[in-house]
């Protein structure tokens, strides 16, 4: 049961454009959002983060959004540039209990920035 | 950032064989660790959350005797796969969660990330 959902395996967008990735949930306990990138032969680093009490958080040129009626999250790059192709996983948590906290990832998006 | 390390980065195996992974935090003492496999095409799944000092915490349907998870220190987990199957070639990555992070969901804001081990099972 995938709780975290990253519908496009893949995007290609053009250099200077806005580049959208969206994700889905399903666990109405999820109350805080991650977006993570990921280059080849590394491992993922965090990017940008949104509480469930917030509809917007914003960090230069990314943004991530939250539709919580919805459930469903997306992150915002503009302008894209090429150094932003990469993988982009969406992750979630809920309290599991006895002060912790479950990270739930989706399948992750290819995002290719074609200069 | 913080940098965590592991080692191997890729690692073919015989069939019975057991494997050790190692996870370092290089610039930062790490009280939580956590491992991850992530299978081709799917999610990262956390398989165990390991606390210095303590037994690590395994998520349902990962075997523990299977997958034994040491956190001696404050920079160093190690995750050995024993008599390792083909079906446990996967790429295993572990995170780390400095000791400074503040406690609540946000302090997932401050794991960082190995770079993954390949493990391929013949």
């Amino acid at each position: 049961d995938q709780q975290v959902k990253q519908n496009s395996p893949s995007l290609s967008v053009q250099e200077g454009r806005i580049s959208i990735l969206n994700c889905d949930y399903t666990n109405s306990m999820f109350d805080y959002f991650l977006w993570y990138k990921k280059y080849p032969a590394e491992g993922p680093t965090f990017l940008i983060s949104i509480s469930s009490i917030k509809d917007k958080n914003e960090d230069g040129r990314f943004t991530v959004f939250l539709n919580k009626s919805a459930k469903h999250l997306s992150l915002h790059i503009v302008p894209s540039q090429p150094g932003d192709s990469a993988v982009y996983f969406c992750a979630a948590t809920a309290y599991s209990g006895a002060g912790s906290y479950q990270l739930t990832f989706g399948k992750g998006t290819k995002l290719s920035v074609i200069p | 950032g913080a940098v965590v390390s592991q080692h191997p980065s890729r690692v073919i195996c015989k069939s019975g064989t057991s494997v050790k992974i190692e996870c370092r935090s290089l610039d930062f003492q790490a009280t939580t660790m956590f491992w991850y496999r992530q299978f081709p095409k799917q999610s990262l799944m956390l398989m165990a959350t390991s606390n210095e000092g303590s037994k690590a915490t395994y998520e349902q349907g990962v075997e523990k005797d299977k997958f034994l998870i040491n956190h001696a220190s404050l920079t160093l987990s190690t995750l050995t796969v024993t008599s390792a199957h083909p079906e446990d070639s996967s790429f295993y990555i572990c995170s780390a969660r400095d000791l400074g992070a503040s406690g609540g969901p946000s302090s997932y804001n401050e794991q960082f990330f190995g770079p993954g081990t390949r493990l391929t099972v013949l």
